[in-house]
């Protein structure tokens, strides 16, 4: 299995408050993605990378920020976190097209 | 526009049933098909995937599905349920944009 990690696991924040998330992936991929997932929804993609510094946005990707620094990490910023951003998150990690996804983060915005 | 749909959002098969999982896509451009399970509380596993060649794919725990281009599906099978097959099964689809689509899901239940 690739490895990838996602911290912290589980979080509670407020409202208005700043929350980062990190996935790290010990592969070498190419490409890393953020996912939300919410009951009904399946997985939303909020943004994803193409490499060190390049970034796109996904369909939900309003009120988030990601960056990629480095080939192993990619971070998910809540800039102010509101409670429609209470979800599980998941990153996942690609070298072409078949994606390999991380344990998620349960984050709850009180 | 390039979409999946999985019909169905609960399935539930008595253990040795068949299990039949439906996935549809929208596309004209033959893509990549997979299929992914997630256990509870944790994250994605790939079960299968169809990127060329054979158009029955088989994967793990006995799974296997059918790339049908003329009816633009892919749809999971497995023989015979078992218990420990009670998960939340998706659909996804690589349409050459960097970019996996996933459908809604089917949980799918076991009934003893």
């Amino acid at each position: 299995d690739a490895g990838i990690t996602q911290s912290p696991r589980h979080k509670v924040t407020e409202t208005g408050t700043p929350v980062t998330l990190r996935c790290h992936q010990t592969e070498n991929h190419r490409y890393m993605y953020w996912y939300r997932q919410d009951p009904g929804h399946g997985l939303r993609l909020i943004h994803y990378s193409y490499g060190v510094k390049d970034t796109d946005k996904g369909e939900v990707s309003d009120g988030y920020s990601v960056s990629r620094s480095k080939t192993e990490d990619f971070l998910l910023t809540l800039e102010s976190a509101t409670s429609s951003q209470t979800s599980v998150y998941f990153c996942a990690s690609a070298d072409y097209n078949e994606q390999f996804f991380g344990p998620g983060t349960r984050l709850t915005v009180l | 526009a390039q979409s999946v749909t999985q019909l169905g959002s609960h399935v539930s098969v008595s253990e040795g049933a068949l299990v039949l999982l439906r996935c549809n896509y929208s596309s004209s451009v033959p893509p990549y098909l997979f299929w992914y399970v997630q256990y509870p509380n944790q994250g994605l596993q790939l079960l299968l995937k169809y990127t060329t060649g054979a158009t029955l794919v088989k994967g793990i725990n006995g799974f296997e599905a059918e790339f049908k281009k003329s009816e633009t599906s892919f749809h999971l099978t497995k023989p015979s349920a078992h218990m420990s097959d009670a998960a939340e099964y998706f659909c996804a689809v690589y349409f050459g944009n960097e970019k996996l689509t996933f459908g809604t899901g089917t949980r799918l239940t076991i009934i003893p």
